[in-house]
């Protein structure tokens, strides 16, 4: 069955702490693989995609993320978090190529104390 | 000039009524799709058209009838709401093949 895993409900960092949030995946195929993040009462805005090549990707606002085939993980990280970067952040995956029917994680929510 | 706009931001409405929400983009993508966050902030999608073909249709109940009258716009219409339905909906679109954009949501809420 396809499903993605987010280990994490919360997490809670100091602000200029390092961040890294876990994903890992079952999927049949080989996945496009993408992290969202919902700050409150907004919508889901793309951090980073992956989608082949190069398996470190750099997306907006400081993440990047890391394809592990053998592990079937894609977790997202940040060098040192700011206060803005508190916000629901969600693993997602979809077919290469195809529509995009995404198997979303249950998210993981970021607390940042000052 | 906001990519993928749907209103309303905010519904709420009683048991039984009709409701629809509406979602444009102007990104000249030619995949649309409508996801649901439940309370649990759980994403699933619900449809998707390409092309204004229906491509993706989830096990929704048929109270649910999306429509798409060109590509830039896709229609969500909802009958006889029920409590279950409160939500928030999701519209987004993509080139296939490409990345979702999602638009700000819509949180219908059944009183």
């Amino acid at each position: 069955a396809q499903s993605v895993t987010q280990p994490d409900i919360h997490i809670t960092v100091s602000e200029g702490a390092s961040l890294e949030l876990r994903c890992n995946y079952s999927y049949g195929a080989t996945p496009y693989l993408f992290w969202y993040v919902q700050s409150p009462g907004q919508g889901l805005q793309l951090l980073l995609k992956y989608f082949s090549g190069d398996t470190l990707v750099q997306g907006i606002k400081g993440f990047e993320a890391e394809f592990k085939r053998s592990q079937s993980s894609f977790n997202l990280r940040k060098p040192s978090v700011h206060w803005s970067d508190a916000a629901e952040y969600f693993c997602a995956v979809g077919p290469s190529g195809g529509y995009n029917k995404l198997i979303f994680g249950a998210g993981t929510r970021l607390a940042v104390h000052p | 000039d906001t990519a993928v706009s749907q209103t309303p931001k905010y519904l709420v409405t009683q048991m039984g009524n009709d409701k629809s929400i509406k979602c444009e983009q102007n990104l000249g993508h030619d995949t649309m799709y409508w996801y649901k966050q439940d309370s649990k902030k759980f994403l699933k999608i619900m449809f998707s058209y390409n092309n204004k073909e229906l491509i993706i249709n989830e096990t929704v109940p048929n109270r649910f009838s999306p429509k798409s009258p060109d590509k830039a716009h896709l229609n969500l219409h909802i009958n006889s709401l029920e409590l279950g339905d409160s939500a928030v909906y999701f519209c987004a679109s993509s080139t296939t093949g490409g990345e979702a954009f999602f638009g700000q949501g819509t949180r219908l809420t059944v009183v």
